[in-house]
C-alpha cells in the first residue's frame, strides 16, 4: 500500500517569506507527484505536477523532486496571506484503478501579514 | 464552463438512515472518482468509474456503500444505515480520460467538486 507522509503543521510564515512544504512517499516506483491546494471548506485544486528529478517552477511556486530520497517539496516564494491553505501532496495509484490519487494528510500553511 | 457539481452540499442524517449523494461531472469527462475526506485528513479514494463501468471499488469501506453511474455521466454514492464514522466530506472528481497518468510528462488532471459534508448524528 502506497503511503504519502506530510507534516500536518500548522506552518506559520511571515508575509514575503519562503514557505517550504515537504512530502515523502513509500513506493520507490512512483513516477509522478501532484501538489493540491485546499482552502478551508473548499475543494482541492491542482497547483503543481512534477515527474522529473530536479526543480519545476511556475510563478511563485517551485516543486522539487528527489526520487532517490523519495522526497518531494513545494516552495512558495514571497508568501502572501492568500496562500494560507492546506497543501496536499498526492501520488497516483495504478493498482486496480486508472490512477486514483493517494493523498497525504496535508500541511496547513498560515501566512501572517 | 461549468465545473464539477455536487448535491446536496450539506446533509445531516440520523444514525441508521440511508443517504444519496449526487455528482455531476464536467461534460465529456470519461473518468469519475469518489473520495472521502475526514476532518484534518487528506482525501481517501473510494471508487472509480470509466464511463458507466465501475472499474475499482476497492476503497469502499463497507458493503453499506454503493455507487453507480448508469449513463456514464451523473453518479450517485449511496450510504445505507449510516453510522457516525461515516461523517466526512465526500468529494467527487472527474477527468477527461483515464486517471492521473503520470507515466510520462502528460497527466490527466482531476477536477474536484465542492463536496458534500455529511454529518451523522
Amino acid at each position: 500500500q502506497k503511503e504519502v507522509e506530510q507534516n500536518s503543521g500548522p506552518l506559520s510564515v511571515p508575509e514575503g517569506a519562503i514557505a517550504s512544504l515537504n512530502c515523502t512517499y513509500s513506493d520507490r516506483g512512483s513516477q509522478s507527484f501532484f501538489w493540491y491546494r485546499q482552502y478551508s471548506g473548499k475543494s482541492p485544486e491542482l497547483i503543481m505536477f512534477i515527474y522529473s528529478n530536479g526543480d519545476k517552477e511556475d510563478g511563485r511556486f517551485t516543486a522539487q523532486l528527489n526520487k532517490a530520497s523519495q522526497y518531494v517539496s513545494l516552495l512558495i516564494r514571497d508568501s502572501q496571506p492568500s496562500d494560507s491553505a492546506t497543501y496536499l501532496c498526492a501520488v497516483p495509484y495504478y493498482g486496480g484503478s486508472q490512477g486514483n490519487l493517494i493523498f497525504g494528510k496535508g500541511t496547513k500553511l498560515s501566512v501572517k501579514p | 464552463g461549468a465545473g464539477v457539481s455536487q448535491s446536496p452540499r450539506y446533509k445531516v442524517a440520523k444514525r441508521g438512515q440511508d443517504v444519496a449523494l449526487r455528482c455531476d461531472p464536467i461534460s465529456g469527462h470519461v473518468s469519475l472518482f469518489w473520495y472521502q475526506q475526514a476532518l484534518g485528513q487528506g482525501p481517501e479514494f473510494l471508487t472509480y468509474f470509466q464511463n458507466e463501468a465501475q472499474l475499482d471499488k476497492s476503497g469502499l469501506p463497507s458493503d453499506r456503500f454503493f455507487a453507480e453511474r448508469p449513463e456514464g455521466s451523473v453518479s450517485t454514492l449511496k450510504i445505507q444505515r449510516t453510522q457516525q464514522e461515516d461523517s466526512a466530506v465526500y468529494l467527487c472528481a472527474s477527468s477527461l480520460e483515464g486517471g492521473a497518468s503520470g507515466v510520462s510528462s502528460s497527466y490527466n488532471e482531476q477536477f474536484f467538486g465542492p463536496g458534500t459534508r455529511l454529518t451523522v448524528l
